[in-house]
């Protein structure tokens, strides 16, 4: 079936240094990359997407960068703050299905 | 605007018992669907709802059903409880955005013990 790869499981990073995640799919016929924190007993929010036909997005500390052909996808936080610790999910299908990948447990260290 | 309500928050339920967790939405979506989060597993997609009268299976939707009467509500029941159901379950709402943003709103959650 249709999957989505999601790493690293944990990253511990110091505060005001950058994080990356990445995520590779499976199915080619997804066009839409969404974001996800959680934080620790809450629901998750969405906070960056992209669609098939964008190499990259940005939102102030936050960037997400795909590449279809190569069939993964990546989400960049830069001078990364103590309220960033969470857990992210990505996930990759389109038009509201998704199969999202298996959560990076983000930790910033003061 | 209450978004997604879910209910109960927690329940307790033995082996071969039903029930129902209760999802509505005011935000008046068209699109609804039901998760289920396990640890280390991210969210599996159990089943979803693109307007009222339609419903249709996600990954994992052996022992869930699910209906949509009406646009606000989207129950998910279980036939009969087993272990391996104990899980969080979330329920979700979404849009379109005319920028081509699919929006998902989830619930606070569901957290099912199943004995």
């Amino acid at each position: 079936g249709e999957n989505v790869e999601q790493h690293p499981s944990t990253l511990s990073v110091q505060e005001g240094d950058s994080a990356v995640i990445k995520c590779t799919y499976s199915d080619s016929a997804s066009n839409y990359f969404p974001w996800y924190k959680q934080e620790l007993g809450k629901r998750p929010q969405l906070i960056i997407d992209i669609r098939s036909n964008v190499g990259e997005k940005k939102d102030q500390r936050i960037a997400v960068t795909l590449n279809k052909t190569a069939k993964h996808f990546s989400l960049h936080i830069t001078e990364t703050q103590p309220e960033d610790s969470a857990v992210y999910f990505c996930a990759a299908g389109g038009t509201y299905k998704y199969i999202f990948g298996t959560g990076t447990r983000l930790k910033v260290l003061a | 605007n209450a978004g997604v309500t879910q209910t109960p928050k927690f329940q307790v339920l033995k082996t071969g018992q039903s029930m129902t967790l209760q999802c509505a939405q005011d935000m008046n979506h068209e699109y609804m669907s039901w998760y289920r989060q396990d640890p280390g597993m991210g969210l599996r997609l159990i089943h979803y709802s693109v307007g009222a009268g339609i419903t249709d299976q996600g990954e994992v939707p052996n022992g869930y059903n699910v209906s949509r009467s009406t646009t606000e509500d989207f129950p998910l029941r279980l036939l009969s409880a087993a272990p391996s159901q104990t899980s969080v379950y979330f329920c979700a709402s979404s849009f379109l955005t005319s920028g081509g943003r699919e929006t998902q709103y989830f619930g606070p959650g569901t957290r099912l013990l199943v004995l």
